[in-house]
């Protein structure tokens, strides 16, 4: 199925270090969103961005919807060990219906070294 | 308020059996969707209901199938199960409307052998 270019795939960063993601796709979205998957359980909502160019923060973490709708990132600054866990960002569009779809990135594993 | 519960949690299966999971929405959330998640593919949407009729349906071949029901609640079945169907099966339910955002239960792990 469809899927969105997320990058990077994994990394490794110390405590305390910032942290950028992203992701990009080929079609164009009206919603943004970014989730949190920690083991063994289902995706949190961490950050959701309705427009473009929309700039949003959820305490350490920082989210833009882009200009051309068609990608965002997600910024995490002065990591701590519990933000250990799986990323990943979704874009949302409605089908002929009128309802709508989600299609997700592969998401960004993330690894804090203490 | 009580966030999306799926049951069960885990569940082996014998390869060529069927399986039935099922989903609690959020109070109030009418539309209901279903993803497969396995480490290489990722996320995968399987399909999404709204008042008890497929709103929306991924690439997944005629095995998958759901319903919803008046409640809202809604199951998914997957016949014929093969090894490959061994997968995080997670259900995402939100009010319906343009923007509204997916909220996921913790979803099934089913195990194919």
């Amino acid at each position: 199925g469809q899927q969105l270019n997320q990058s990077p795939q994994s990394m490794f960063i110390q405590e305390g270090e910032d942290v950028s993601m992203n992701c990009t796709s080929s079609s164009i979205f009206n919603t943004w969103l970014w989730y949190k998957q920690d083991p063994g359980e289902g995706p949190v909502l961490l950050i959701a961005l309705y427009k473009a160019g929309e700039l949003t923060s959820n305490g350490r973490l920082t989210a833009q919807f882009g200009i051309t709708r068609k990608d965002s990132f997600l910024n995490i600054s002065a990591s701590i060990p519990s933000d250990v866990g799986i990323y990943f960002c979704a874009g949302q569009q409605a089908n002929s219906g009128g309802y709508q779809k989600v299609t997700f990135g592969i998401g960004t594993k993330l690894q804090v070294i203490p | 308020k009580a966030g999306v519960t799926q049951t069960p949690r885990y569940l082996i299966k014998t390869r060529g059996q069927q399986v039935t999971l099922s989903c609690s929405p959020i109070s109030g959330h009418r539309s209901v969707s279903w993803y497969q998640q396995t480490p290489g593919q990722g996320l995968q949407f399987l399909f999404e209901y709204f008042s008890e009729t497929q709103r929306n349906k991924g690439n997944f071949p005629g095995r998958f199938s759901g319903r919803q029901f008046s409640n809202s609640r809604s199951e998914m079945n997957v016949s014929t199960l093969e090894l490959g169907d061994s997968a995080l099966y997670l259900c995402a339910s939100r009010r319906q409307g343009s923007g509204n955002t997916i909220y996921f239960g913790e979803g099934s792990w089913l195990t194919v052998v």
